[in-house]
C-alpha cells in the first residue's frame, strides 16, 4: 500500500536553527513528491515539488528538499528558520492521480 | 488567494442529517480533489475527479459521495452524519499531475 510517513510530528526550532524534517514515502512505480505548508487557520499550500531531474529542489521562501531515490525519501531544509515559519509541514506522494499525505509536522519556531 | 473557492466556510449540524459541501476549482483545472483533516486522523485523500469522471478514490466512507459536474465544479454529500465526522474539508484542484491548490475549506461541526 501506498504510504507517506513523516518522523515528526512536533519540532520546537529558535530562530536562526536550522531545519530538517524528514519524509518517507513507500510507492510502487514513478512517483512526484510534495512538500505543502499549512500556516495557522489557512488553507494548504505548496512549497515545492519534485518529478524528475534534479534531485535537489529548491521552493518558496528559502526552503528546499533533497530526493534521494535509494532511501525514498524526501527531506525537506531550511538553514535558518524565521518565527513566520511556524506552521504544520505536510510531505505528500502521488502516483496516477491519487495522492497520499504524511500526518503532517508542527513547527514551532521561538523569537 | 489559491484561485479555489469552497463553500460553506462553517457547517453546523446534526447527527443523522445530510449536507452539500461545494467546491469550484481555479479556471482551467480539470482535476477537482477532496480530503478531510481531523485531528486524530490528520489529512486524508478522499476522492478525486478528473472532467467528471472518478478518477481515484481513497478513504472516503459509504456514506459519502461526490460528483464533478460539467462546469467543473464539485460537490461532496455526507450523509447519515456523525459526530466523528466532525472536521475540516478541503478541496482541491490540479492540471494534470501537477501541484494541487487548496480552497480554504470547509469546517464541518456535527452535533
Amino acid at each position: 500500500a501506498q504510504s507517506v510517513s513523516q518522523h515528526n510530528h512536533h519540532v520546537i526550532l529558535s530562530e536562526a536553527a536550522s531545519l530538517e524534517l524528514g519524509c518517507n514515502y513507500s510507492y510502487g512505480g514513478t512517483v512526484n513528491l510534495f512538500w505543502y505548508v499549512q500556516y495557522p487557520g489557512q488553507h494548504l499550500q505548496l512549497l515545492l515539488k519534485y518529478f524528475s531531474g534534479d534531485p535537489l529542489v529548491k521552493g518558496i521562501k528559502g526552503f528546499e528538499a533533497e530526493f534521494i531515490k535509494s532511501k525514498f525519501s524526501f527531506n525537506l531544509r531550511k538553514p535558518s528558520v524565521q518565527w513566520s515559519d511556524t506552521a504544520e509541514y505536510f510531505c505528500a506522494a502521488s502516483n496516477a492521480g491519487k495522492s497520499t499525505f504524511g500526518d503532517g509536522t508542527t513547527l514551532t519556531v521561538k523569537p | 488567494d489559491s484561485g479555489v473557492t469552497q463553500t460553506p466556510k462553517h457547517l453546523i449540524t446534526a447527527t443523522g442529517q445530510r449536507v452539500t459541501l461545494r467546491c469550484s476549482p481555479r479556471s482551467g483545472d480539470l482535476s477537482v480533489y477532496w480530503y478531510q483533516q481531523s485531528l486524530d486522523q490528520g489529512l486524508q485523500f478522499l476522492i478525486q475527479y478528473y472532467n467528471g469522471e472518478e478518477r481515484a478514490k481513497g478513504n472516503i466512507l459509504e456514506r459519502f459521495s461526490a460528483q464533478q459536474f460539467p462546469d467543473l465544479h464539485s460537490e461532496l454529500n455526507l450523509s447519515s452524519l456523525e459526530l466523528g465526522d466532525s472536521a475540516l474539508y478541503f478541496c482541491a484542484s490540479s492540471r494534470g499531475q501537477g501541484e494541487a491548490f487548496f480552497g480554504q475549506g470547509t469546517r464541518l461541526t456535527v452535533v
